[in-house]
């Protein structure tokens, strides 16, 4: 099993682009979600899917859309990149509900 | 809102030392997890706990539940190197919200 998976590990962009960033698990998760992680804040919840087909706004929504494709892929999307959304991304997954979540290797995100 | 604490923001220590973590709330939880996380990596679930006063141990790590399920520590015995990371407490209350400490910095002088 590989867990959770992300695309791309590193990305560029400049202010206004746009781009997805994809999560996929296989551990037969119903849940998934998306973070980011500055310095000196810890994690913050950006966006999650208790379920396939449903998606809720976490704690830091703005700026930010997701779609769950299904059961195992969780996207997060950036419409127009901000120098603020520089940042690295998680996705994590778990069994149901918010514990015991498993982490991706994570993003790492530079708007200029 | 629900907050976790952690501090210091960094501990250094010396190869073959024992360290301990701790984190409160002014909130009750009803499970705690603590993860770590490698340069460069994501976070990797280390210890579990899902019950007040419950005592956990993996290896040299040992996390126990706060028996008033508002606090956890963390504890690593005989550091390694390779203990090197930041360490985070998590925990889940009655919404079932995941929340996270800010984590701790952890360096070991060889």
């Amino acid at each position: 099993n590989a867990g959770v998976t992300q695309t791309p590990k590193f990305q560029v962009l400049k202010t206004g682009q746009s781009m997805t960033l994809q999560c996929a698990q296989d551990m037969n998760h119903n849940s998934m979600y998306w973070y980011r992680q500055d310095p000196g804040m810890g994690l913050r919840l950006i966006y999650y899917s208790a379920s396939e087909g449903t998606t809720d706004k976490g704690e830091v929504p703005n700026g930010y859309n997701v779609s769950r494709l299904n059961k195992r892929e969780f996207s997060l999307r950036l419409e127009s990149a901000a120098p603020s959304q520089t940042s690295v991304y998680f996705c994590a997954s778990s069994v149901h509900g918010r514990e015991t979540q498993y982490f991706g290797p994570g993003t790492r995100l530079l708007v200029l | 809102g629900q907050q976790l604490n952690q501090s210091p923001q960094s501990m250094f220590i010396q190869e073959g030392e024992d360290v301990s973590m701790n984190c409160t709330s002014s909130s009750i939880f009803n499970t705690w997890l603590w993860y770590k996380q490698d340069p460069g990596e994501g976070p990797v679930l280390l210890i579990a706990l899902y019950k007040a006063g419950e005592l956990t141990s993996n290896g040299r790590l040992t996390a126990q539940f706060g028996i008033t399920r508002k606090d956890s520590f963390l504890n690593i015995s005989a550091s390694i190197p390779s203990d090197v990371g930041i360490y985070f407490c998590a925990a889940t209350g009655a919404n079932s919200k995941l929340t996270f400490g800010k984590g701790i910095t952890l360096s070991v002088r060889p």
